[in-house]
């Protein structure tokens, strides 16, 4: 079935380097990848997303990048400060032709060092 | 700004018994979900529903059924608990199908199950 695969699982930084977090997904007709954020205690927040049709995304420290051809997806967090501290989650999906479904990835947990 | 209510933030029930986890949407929402989230696992996909009386079975539906009788809400239930079922469960509801628009999440109903 589908999977999509995220790492690394725990990751460690200090403030104000960056951080970039990995997903590769397996099915090739997947043309919707948001990620999202996680902080103690509450659900998944979306941060950002990307379509197939876009190689790149910004929003202001967060950028998303795509590589349709190998099949994986980038999270890079520039200028990292302490509040970026949660559990990252992304994600796959394509409608209809999934089943209206979202794959979601095992979760990246990003600490950030004061 | 969408608005996920799940009704109990920690739930202690026993082994065997009946349990109701309860979810409503403020947004008019066609579209909602009951995931199930274990470390290591990421978010798994239980039941969904894309309409009123509509169902689906996600990923992992054993051991589980929904209910949906108005638009708002969405029930999941367990009919008889056993102890594999502790989880965090999370509900989340959808615009358009999640390939086509992001999910918004409640912030988790924690279930031990002794």
């Amino acid at each position: 079935g589908e999977n999509v695969e995220q790492h690394p699982s725990t990751l460690s930084v200090q403030e104000g380097d960056s951080a970039v977090i990995k997903c590769t997904y397996s099915d090739s007709a997947s043309n919707y990848f948001p990620w999202y954020k996680q902080e103690l205690g509450k659900g998944p927040q979306l941060i950002i997303d990307i379509r197939s049709n876009v190689g790149e995304k910004k929003d202001q420290r967060i950028a998303v990048t795509l590589n349709k051809t190998a099949k994986h997806f980038s999270l890079h967090i520039t200028e990292t400060q302490p509040e970026d501290s949660a559990v990252y989650f992304c994600a796959a999906g394509a409608g209809y032709n999934q089943g209206g479904k979202l794959i979601f990835g095992q979760g990246t947990e990003l600490s950030v060092k004061p | 700004d969408v608005k996920v209510t799940q009704s109990s933030r920690y739930l202690v029930k026993r082994t065997g018994e009946k349990v109701f986890l309860e979810c409503v949407q403020d947004m008019d929402h066609e579209n909602m979900f009951w995931y199930r989230q274990d470390p290591g696992l990421g978010l798994r996909l239980i039941y969904f529903s894309y309409d009123v009386k509509m169902k689906e079975k996600g990923d992992i539906p054993e051991g589980y059924s929904v209910s949906r009788e108005k638009k708002e809400r969405f029930s999941l239930i367990l009919e008889s608990a056993s102890t594999n079922q502790t989880s965090m469960y999370l509900c989340a509801s959808s615009l358009y199908p999640p390939g086509a628009s992001p999910l918004h999440f409640g912030n988790g109903t924690r279930l031990t199950v002794t």
